[in-house]
């Protein structure tokens, strides 16, 4: 079964930590995603990646960056977590081209709680 | 521009139908609907793009309008695993391939 794992379901750190969240997929997906969801907002794209040590901002890239060395994880980094960064975080990935670009396998979430 | 989805929420019976409208104040490319369950991770349910067919997941159809600019998910003789949050999303005609999100419609399907 196809999937794309998040390390951690539940986090909870303090004010100024440095968080790392990771992703990892298995689907040999060439694009990765990081969103956050908090209620009433949606969906909102941190950052995106089309490959490897590629990346590109989203709508929200203040006060992360992220990495990806590999093909297959895409690392989510909060340098200094506050507490307005407390959400959801989904990670996504999908294939390269045509349609199917646009077809997202998402990961279960890590929520995150910054104090 | 975000997509206007409605309604916000909808509370069914089983067996009851529904409809879901993902609305854009651009012209469309590309419509996605999503559903997330309560503590998962939102699924794909099905592509429609401009000039495509009506698309179909079980009992789940939607349509593309591309005059109104406006795609509509129908859920047909709902099931208790219905239930959930549907997420549309959206590419605009010209727009790098850029996918929008709505807010969402919550969907409760009670016994």
């Amino acid at each position: 079964d196809v999937k794309v794992t998040q390390s951690s379901r539940y986090l909870v750190k303090r004010t100024g930590e440095k968080v790392f969240l990771e992703c990892v997929q298995d689907m040999d997906h060439e694009n990765m995603f990081w969103y956050r969801q908090d209620p009433g907002l949606g969906l909102r794209l941190i950052y995106f990646s089309y490959d490897v040590k590629m990346k590109e901002k989203g709508d929200i890239p203040e006060g992360y960056s992220v990495s990806r060395e590999k093909k297959e994880r895409f690392s989510l980094i909060l340098e200094s977590a506050s507490t307005n960064q407390t959400s959801m975080y989904l990670c996504a990935s999908s294939p390269r081209g045509g349609s199917g670009a646009n077809v997202l396998t998402f990961g279960a979430g890590s929520r995150l709680t910054v104090l | 521009q975000q997509p206007v989805q409605s309604p916000q929420a909808v509370i069914l019976r089983e067996g009851e139908d529904a409809v879901i409208n993902c609305s854009s104040s651009k012209a469309l490319y590309s419509v996605h609907w999503y559903r997330q369950k309560h503590g998962e991770a939102p699924v794909f349910l099905m592509i429609l793009l401009k000039g495509g067919e009506q698309k179909g997941h079980e009992k789940i159809s939607a349509s593309f309008n591309e005059k109104k600019q406006q795609s509509s998910l129908y859920l047909t003789a709902s099931q208790l695993s219905y239930s959930g949050t549907y997420f549309c999303g959206i590419i605009n005609a010209g727009n790098n391939r850029k996918l929008i999100w709505g807010l969402g419609t919550s969907l409760a399907v009670n016994p």
